[in-house]
C-alpha cells in the first residue's frame, strides 16, 4: 500500500530534549516536506527537500533540522524544543518532478507533540 | 508571491443542503489550486485539484470547485451535505517553479447538523 508513515504518532517531551520524528514514503518520491499545524493557521511549511541530499527552508524553519540521506526518509530533528514548538507535525511527499508543481502531495497521519 | 484566503473558520449547515466554502488565491504565475480535507484525527486527503485546461474540477465525494480567473477564486461546492462530509477543509495554491510546494489557507471547518 502506498504511504507516508510517522513516528511516534504522540509524544510528550521536555525543554531541551532532543528528539527525531521520523517520516518515510515508499512511493518512490523525489519530494517530500513538512508542516505543522495550529488552530487558527492552517499548515506552514517548516523544511522540503527536492531530493536526496537537498534541502531548503520553508516559511516557519526556527528551531528545526532535517536531513534526506535516503529517498524514502525526511527525519525532523528537534536540537533543543521549546514549548513553541507543541504543534501537530505532518510530513508529505509528491514526486515524480514534472517542473510545473501540480503534484498531488501524499500526507502522513500526523505527529502530535507536546513540549513542556 | 503566493497566498490563499479562506473566508469564514466555520461554516455550520444541515443536512441535505448545499456546501460552499469560499477560497481566493493571489499569484503572479498560472497557479496550480487544490482543496486537501481532513477529518478527526488523521492527516489531509487531495478532494481536487485543478491545473490546466477544464475550469470545472470534480473530485472525490462529490465535491467540485471551479477556477474563475477573473475573481481570483477557487470556491469548493457540494450540492448536498451529508453527515459525513463533517471536517476541515483546506485551499492551497502551488508556490510555482518548486515542484510541490504549497501554500495553505488557515482551514475552514464545515460542521453538518442532522
Amino acid at each position: 500500500e502506498a504511504q507516508v508513515t510517522q513516528n511516534p504518532r504522540y509524544l510528550i517531551t521536555v525543554t531541551g530534549k532532543k528528539l527525531t520524528v521520523t517520516c518515510s514514503q515508499n512511493m518512490n518520491h523525489e519530494y517530500m516536506s513538512w508542516y505543522r499545524q495550529d488552530p487558527g493557521l492552517g499548515l506552514r511549511q517548516i523544511y522540503y527537500s527536492m531530493n536526496v541530499e537537498v534541502t531548503d527552508k520553508g516559511d516557519v524553519p526556527e528551531g528545526y533540522k532535517v536531513s534526506r540521506k535516503e529517498k524514502r526518509n525526511f527525519p525532523l530533528i528537534l536540537e533543543s524544543p521549546s514549548p513553541n514548538q507543541t504543534s501537530l507535525y505532518f510530513c508529505a511527499s509528491s514526486g515524480p518532478r514534472g517542473g510545473r508543481g501540480n503534484n498531488e502531495q501524499f500526507f502522513g497521519p500526523g505527529t502530535r507533540l507536546t513540549v513542556l | 508571491a503566493q497566498s490563499v484566503t479562506q473566508l469564514g473558520s466555520h461554516v455550520s449547515v444541515s443536512e441535505g443542503a448545499l456546501v460552499l466554502l469560499r477560497c481566493n488565491y493571489s499569484s503572479s504565475v498560472p497557479p496550480y489550486l487544490f482543496w486537501y480535507v481532513q477529518y478527526p484525527n488523521q492527516g489531509l486527503q487531495l478532494l481536487l485539484k485543478y491545473t490546466t485546461g477544464a475550469t470545472l474540477v470534480k473530485g472525490i465525494n462529490g465535491f467540485e470547485a471551479e477556477f474563475k480567473k477573473s475573481e481570483t477564486s477557487f470556491h469548493l461546492t457540494k450540492p448536498s451535505a451529508h453527515m459525513s462530509d463533517a471536517a476541515e477543509y483546506f485551499c492551497a495554491v502551488s508556490k510555482g517553479g518548486s515542484q510541490g510546494n504549497l501554500i495553505f489557507g488557515k482551514g475552514t471547518k464545515l460542521s453538518v447538523k442532522p
